[in-house]
């Protein structure tokens, strides 16, 4: 069965900083991978989609990696402004014919100005 | 103004009673789906469905139970049965296409008195 994990569970930065989030995943065999953002008590924005044959997307201040083979992705966002505090979560589509995204727990960023 | 819309976005429920919530779109996507969200978790997925009058059981289906009758809706009901209903409900969309990014809508908090 699918595992996601992310690390660090919470995360504290100066504002202008560059930093990095990490997910890593149990099976290899995946469709796509995906970023979420999450606000207090809010539902989920899609921020990036990586398919299991791309390396990297890039969306503005954001940039998501992929290793499939050695099951991880990063996403790195660089100068990080107040309004980038939220939780940030990875999913995963796992193999042929599955319509079901596993979630990690997520990573709560603070941006402090 | 299309989207996703949740209601109601918080929710009572006494013990012994059924709840029902209420998920709509227009965006025209052919698959919905229900996730529920504990504190410091990730997204659990309740039920999903790819097609009208069509729908399949999730990781965590017991105690819920849901319809699937027009495009637009997909509501969810939790029954007595569901003895921890305690969460943060969130219904998404996506066109139906494997691997498909997902919309989610802005959830509903359901507490038990």
């Amino acid at each position: 069965k699918q595992e996601v994990t992310q690390i660090p569970a919470a995360l504290s930065v100066p504002e202008g900083e560059n930093l990095v989030l990490n997910c890593s995943f149990t099976d290899s065999a995946i469709y796509n991978l995906q970023w979420f953002r999450q606000d207090p008590g809010k539902g989920l924005t899609s921020l990036l989609l990586i398919q299991s044959s791309q390396r990297e997307q890039t969306s503005g201040r954001l940039n998501a990696s992929l290793d499939k083979s050695s099951g991880r992705s990063t996403l790195y966002i660089a100068a990080s402004q107040p309004g980038d505090s939220a939780t940030y979560l990875c999913a995963v589509y796992s193999g042929a014919g599955s319509y079901q995204l596993t979630f990690g727990k997520g990573t709560k960023l603070s941006v402090i100005p | 103004d299309g989207g996703i819309t949740q209601s109601p976005k918080y929710l009572f429920r006494k013990e012994g009673q059924n709840v029902t919530l209420s998920c709509e779109q227009n965006l025209n996507h052919d698959a919905m789906y229900w996730y529920r969200q504990d504190p410091g978790q990730g997204l659990r997925l309740i039920y999903y469905s790819q097609i009208v009058n069509d729908f399949q059981k999730g990781d965590i289906a017991e105690g819920y139970s849901v319809s699937r009758e027009k495009k637009e809706s997909f509501p969810l009901t939790v029954t007595s049965a569901q003895k921890n209903p305690t969460a943060f409900y969130l219904c998404a969309t996506s066109s139906g296409g494997l691997g498909e990014t997902q919309y989610f809508g802005p959830g509903t908090r359901l507490l038990v008195l």
